[in-house]
């Protein structure tokens, strides 16, 4: 198992940009997240999905869109690039269902992907 | 809200010695706690977590952590520190009505000395 994959791991884009940044898992999860951290801040939470073609915002949606077509896939869809945006990005993703409580909620971490807007 | 919080941005200890992270939560109900570990540049690692039962839990790389109902508490620990436990350290609180997402500290810098 490749567990959560994230591409790209660095970009730097120019103001107004847009781009995806892709994430990918293989253990079958109905649950992922996208976090981005910042330094000092620890990680915020973007937007979430409880399943396929299910997605909710989480603290900081503003600039962001996602969409969950396939259980494997959640991609993180930037429109305008704003220097905000300049962080580094983590995707997630954990299982609930039909498993034991103790195994419930662990949450897997991708490798993260970079950005900078300049 | 669920939340943690690290009071320590950054902990020094010398190699051999027992460290400790500290983290306090808040929250409504039973608390869902965790730790996990970065290493430069790289995602994070989950060292262990609190669901119920015992108080003390035991994780990863030797770490474990002691949850304290009374004291708000859920510090982790370790009793022989390594130069390679050198990383950012973060606690987390699970929060239900966000998926289950979490809700992290800031996060502790960990420096193990030889």
């Amino acid at each position: 198992n490749a567990g959560v994959t994230q591409t790209p791991k660095f970009r730097i884009l120019k103001i107004g940009q847009s781009m995806t940044l892709q994430c990918t898992q293989d253990m079958n999860h109905n649950y992922m997240y996208w976090y981005r951290q910042d330094p000092g801040m620890g990680l915020k939470l973007i937007y979430y999905s409880v399943g396929a073609g299910i997605t909710d915002k989480g603290e900081v949606p503003n600039g962001y869109n996602v969409s969950r077509s396939t259980t494997e896939d959640f991609p993180l869809r930037l429109e305008l690039a704003a220097p905000s945006q300049t962080s580094v990005y983590f995707c997630a993703s954990s299982s609930r269902a039909g498993i034991a409580l103790a195994v419930q909620d662990t949450q897997y971490f991708g490798p993260g992907t970079r950005l900078t807007v300049l | 809200a669920q939340s943690v919080a690290q009071p320590e941005d950054q902990v020094n200890v010398a190699e051999g010695n027992p460290l400790t992270v500290k983290c306090t939560y808040s929250v409504s109900g039973n608390p869902y706690l965790f730790w996990y570990v970065q290493y430069p540049n790289r995602g994070l690692q989950f060292l262990l977590k609190y669901i119920t039962g015992d108080n003390l839990v035991k994780g990863s790389y030797g770490f474990e952590a002691e949850f304290n109902k009374s004291q708000t508490s859920f510090h982790l620990k370790k009793p022989s520190a390594l130069v390679s436990d050198s990383a950012l350290y973060f606690c987390a609180v699970r929060d239900a009505n966000s998926g289950y997402a979490l809700n992290f500290g800031k996060g502790t810098s960990l420096l193990v000395t030889p």
